[in-house]
């Protein structure tokens, strides 16, 4: 079937603007993860979406960083006034239960520059 | 905080070598360990899911430990090929996400 998807698969931007970037997670699947993978580090947690609980926002790095998910699908990360330590890799993963307790399945990431 | 150190940073074998990479973690208390394996450029192809209660799991030419009380995992990798040439990465589970570790890149010589 079908893995997560994400979309734009790269994105240049200028510092200020804003960006969304966008998850589809693994039909059936509850529960959504973002992370951010930087140059030279590892990848860190972002913030978890599960089912209609409020989501776990403990990641994200500052107030310019929002996420939403629609109807419990599709997710939406957005970076308003972008500055260039936000270039880095964005990814999206998806499992069925959630609270990390099983596989999570990543989907290839948008390669996020800021200029 | 969970920390999670991978050794070595780097890897270089030639073709047909066995290797064994290594994972470990601050906090033992753990549901599961994950070994994903990441391409240039590309996201994170999960390999092996080892539950807290398992020792090992086997998948292919792939087998990776978990050994809870002292913190460890290990990905053994048999008979290795070019194909593998990859960064290889583990993540154990927090609350609501995985702590990753910086991972090894791995390169098989042909």
């Amino acid at each position: 079937g079908a893995g997560v998807s994400q979309s734009p698969s790269n994105k240049v931007t200028e510092k200020g603007k804003d960006v969304e970037l966008r998850c589809d997670p693994i039909s059936g699947h509850t529960a959504l993860y973002w992370y951010r993978q930087s140059l030279g580090q590892g990848l860190e947690f972002l913030i978890y979406f599960q089912g209609n609980s409020a989501p776990d926002k403990s990641g994200l790095p500052s107030d310019r960083f929002s996420a939403e998910r629609t109807g419990g699908s599709v997710s939406t990360l957005t970076i308003q006034r972008t500055q260039q330590e936000d270039s880095a890799v964005y990814l999206c993963a998806s499992s069925l239960i959630g609270q990390s307790m099983d596989e999570q399945y990543f989907g290839p990431g948008t390669r996020l520059t800021v200029t | 905080k969970q920390e999670v150190t991978q050794i070595p940073a780097a890897l270089s074998v030639p073709e047909g070598e066995n290797l064994v990479l290594n994972c470990s973690f601050t906090d033992s208390a753990i549901y599961n360990l994950q070994w994903f394996r990441q391409d240039p450029g590309k996201g994170l192809t999960s390999l092996l899911l080892i539950q807290s209660s398992q020792r090992e799991q086997t998948s292919g030419r792939l087998n990776a430990s978990l050994d809870k009380s002292s913190g460890r995992s290990t990905l053994y990798i048999a008979a290795s090929q070019p194909g593998d040439s990859a960064t290889y990465l583990c993540a154990v589970p927090g609350a609501n996400n995985l702590f990753f570790g910086t991972g090894t890149r791995l390169t098989v010589i042909p």
